[in-house]
């Protein structure tokens, strides 16, 4: 049974680097596309973006000048890194194991169960 | 970005009783393979998301019979033939056919 587990500061201060990772369990990091979805307080889901065999990376454009999403596979996790923070990033974040293809669909089948992320000073 | 909207955001609902939710694209999910890039994912209370239905209309491994999804072009509807009450939570539509992905702005169903 493939597991993912979120780790990282609760708490961070504006303009900082927010940085989380999530380490896989129950099966190999390769071969799929190992994204961050993230939830407001109270709000819908947000996709961040995914990592796709440490080449290929593809992020919200309302993110991408502050997002990146790396993978470790010797380590059997990927992180996600958003700079520059401000209290509008505050929500719950999200690792999770997508599936896409050569049309570009895309669905998510195991999620980690998040970790509230709050910015604040 | 392609925008989703589902209707009703709030459904109480009898158990035993069906349910239906719909959703809507801001432009066509039909791929030219003839495939829908919609899924259906359901939040329950205090859980991450799990998917519920893919390509609009095919059951995820695990999810009961009572649940079916349809629709097409632009206008989807998530269906459950008899509520339960394991059945409460958030339920969102996402379109997956283009980057950025993005999610209706959730329905939460419960129970009356």
């Amino acid at each position: 049974q493939v597991q993912l587990q979120e780790s990282g500061p609760g708490l961070v201060k504006p303009s900082e680097t927010l940085s989380l990772t999530c380490i896989v369990s129950g099966g190999s990091i390769s071969s799929y596309y190992w994204s961050w979805i993230r939830q407001p307080p109270g709000r819908g889901l947000e996709w961040i973006g995914y990592v796709f065999y440490s080449v290929f990376r593809n992020y919200n454009p309302s993110l991408k000048s502050r997002v990146t999403i790396s993978v470790d596979t010797s380590k059997n996790q990927f992180s996600l890194k958003l700079s520059s923070v401000t209290a509008a990033d505050t929500a719950v974040y999200y690792c999770a194991r997508g599936h896409s293809d050569t049309s570009g669909y895309y669905f998510v089948d195991y999620w980690g169960q998040g970790t509230l992320v709050t910015v604040s000073s | 970005d392609i925008v989703m909207t589902q209707s009703p955001l709030s459904l109480p609902v009898t158990p035993g009783e069906p349910a239906s939710i719909s959703c809507r694209s801001s432009q066509s999910l039909l791929y030219s393979n003839g495939n829908i890039f919609l899924d259906w994912y359901l939040q329950k209370p205090g859980q991450s998301p799990q998917l519920l239905i893919y390509l609009a209309s095919n059951r995820a491994s695990g999810v009961p019979d009572r649940f079916s999804g349809s629709g097409s072009g632009t206008d989807f509807t998530l269906r459950i033939s008899r509520v339960e009450a394991d059945d409460v939570g958030v339920y969102y539509c996402m379109q997956a056919l283009q980057t950025p992905y993005t999610f209706g702005q959730g329905t939460k169903l419960e129970i009356k």
